[in-house]
């Protein structure tokens, strides 16, 4: 039982280049997130999926696009990296009594 | 709209003695559940306790309890019998209890716990 696995760990990009964050979860949880962490800002939603098949926009989604993949996996997308993107990502899964979280991304973008 | 509110910024504590951290809300919804987490130097984000807006009793997990206080709106986190591994960031967060559909999570700022040897 993993829990909540996303990949890569640490990530610099260069403005303007792309990627995806990927991240999945064992835990058969129906709702995913993605976070972003920026010191002194606490965390900050992205985007959601309340369930398999449904993605919603969250505070900051503005540079980012995501993917509900199954019910296991969801995937955020970067298209056109910007320094401003520069944080700690996570991906979290919930039920109703609890919340898990992936161990974080370190993303830069020079 | 949910806001959630953690006023310490920084709190030390004695090794061994009991620490109180503290967490106030604001919501419109009936139902919720509130959360905390930990977040070392490391940077995950660990999960540590849950507590219900229905729960007759306050939430315990080992040394950690939620002293809630409904009236007040508040969801003070005690950890008793601090160790120096409890030296973290400790985020409060609260999520409504809907019948279906999305549930958003919002979150403090954080209180910044030193455990003193």
């Amino acid at each position: 039982n993993a829990g909540v696995t996303q990949t890569p760990k640490f990530q610099v990009l260069k403005t303007g280049q792309s990627m995806t964050l990927q991240c999945a979860q064992d835990m058969n949880h129906n709702s995913m997130y993605w976070y972003r962490q920026d010191p002194g800002m606490g965390l900050r939603l992205i985007y959601y999926s309340a369930s398999e098949g449904t993605t919603d926009k969250g505070e900051v989604p503005n540079g980012y696009n995501v993917s509900r993949l199954n019910k296991r996996e969801f995937s955020l997308r970067l298209e056109s990296a910007a320094p401003s993107q520069t944080s700690v990502y996570f991906c979290a899964s919930s039920e109703v009594t609890e919340q898990f979280f992936g161990p974080g991304t370190r993303l830069t973008v020079l | 709209a949910q806001k959630i509110t953690q006023t310490q910024p920084g709190m030390f504590v004695q090794e061994k003695e009991a620490v109180t951290l503290d967490c106030t809300y604001d919501t419109s919804d009936p139902s919720y559940g509130l959360f905390w987490y930990k977040q070392p130097s490391s940077g995950e984000m660990i999960f540590l306790i849950y507590q219900g807006s229905y729960d007759q009793q306050n939430a315990t997990e080992g040394r950690y309890s939620l002293n809630f206080q409904k009236a007040r709106k508040s969801a003070n986190l005690v950890i008793s019998a601090s160790q120096l591994g409890d030296s973290a960031m400790y985020f409060c967060a609260m999520r409504p209890l809907n019948s279906g559909g999305y549930q958003k999570v919002t979150f403090g700022t954080g209180t910044k716990l030193q455990v003193i040897p």
